[in-house]
């Protein structure tokens, strides 16, 4: 049972340079989102989508970009790393009700110097 | 603005005692609540969740929890802790967009 998964895990970049995060979620989810983790504080939501081909911002957009083309997949884009976007990123997914959890992937562990 | 506050960041306990993580939560309604655990380097995984059913909600591991809505609390406890209970919890509620508003976590140690 896959359920959802992040690559890549770690990551090291240089301020100024691009990645992309993937997330792929195997359970037919309508949603997905993208969060951050940093230390002493919850998850922060960065960017969400409600089904394909459509995107949200979350409470902490700024910086990162994010696409939905396919149902499965949802990417995470860094134009232009900053040391302040060194963080853990979590991938998530739930069904299309307001009860259901949401399902976590391991995260990706990203630092920029 | 709708919150969830965790009262303590970290809470020590000794083996076979009793687990009580606190969290408060603000809300002009009752609303869907959830406790995640996250063990080290580990993906987030959910405990047990509160939907307007029942008020004392049992989750795995031997967890559970209780809304208090005239206290607006919803306090996750086990009567018996075991070493693998270690790790850092989160309590959480939906807002009325159906996002998750998070707790900062709660570190639960375990003395052997």
């Amino acid at each position: 049972n896959a359920g959802v998964t992040q690559t890549p895990k770690f990551r090291v970049l240089k301020t100024g340079q691009s990645m992309t995060l993937l997330c792929a979620q195997d359970m037919n989810h309508e949603y997905m989102y993208w969060y951050r983790q940093d230390p002493g504080m919850g998850l922060r939501l960065i960017h969400y989508s409600v089904g394909e081909g459509t995107t949200a911002k979350g409470e902490v957009p700024d910086g990162y970009n994010v696409s939905r083309l396919k149902k499965q997949n949802f990417l995470l884009g860094l134009e232009s790393a900053a040391p302040s976007q060194t963080s853990v990123y979590f991938c998530a997914s739930s069904a299309k009700t307001a009860t259901q959890p949401q399902h976590f992937g391991d995260g990706t562990r990203l630092s920029i110097l | 603005a709708q919150s969830v506050t965790q009262l303590d960041s970290h809470v020590s306990v000794s083996e076979g005692t009793p687990v009580l993580l606190r969290c408060n939560y603000s809300s002009s309604y009752s609303p869907s609540l959830f406790w995640y655990v996250q063990h080290p380097n580990k993906g987030l995984q959910l405990l047990l969740k509160y939907t307007s059913a029942a008020t004392l909600v049992k989750g795995i591991n031997g967890f559970e929890a209780e809304f208090k809505k005239s206290e607006t609390s919803f306090h996750l406890t086990k009567p018996s802790a075991h070493m693998s209970d270690a790790a850092e919890y989160f309590c959480v509620r939906m807002d009325s967009n159906y996002q998750l508003i998070w707790g900062a976590g709660t570190k639960l140690i375990i003395k052997p």
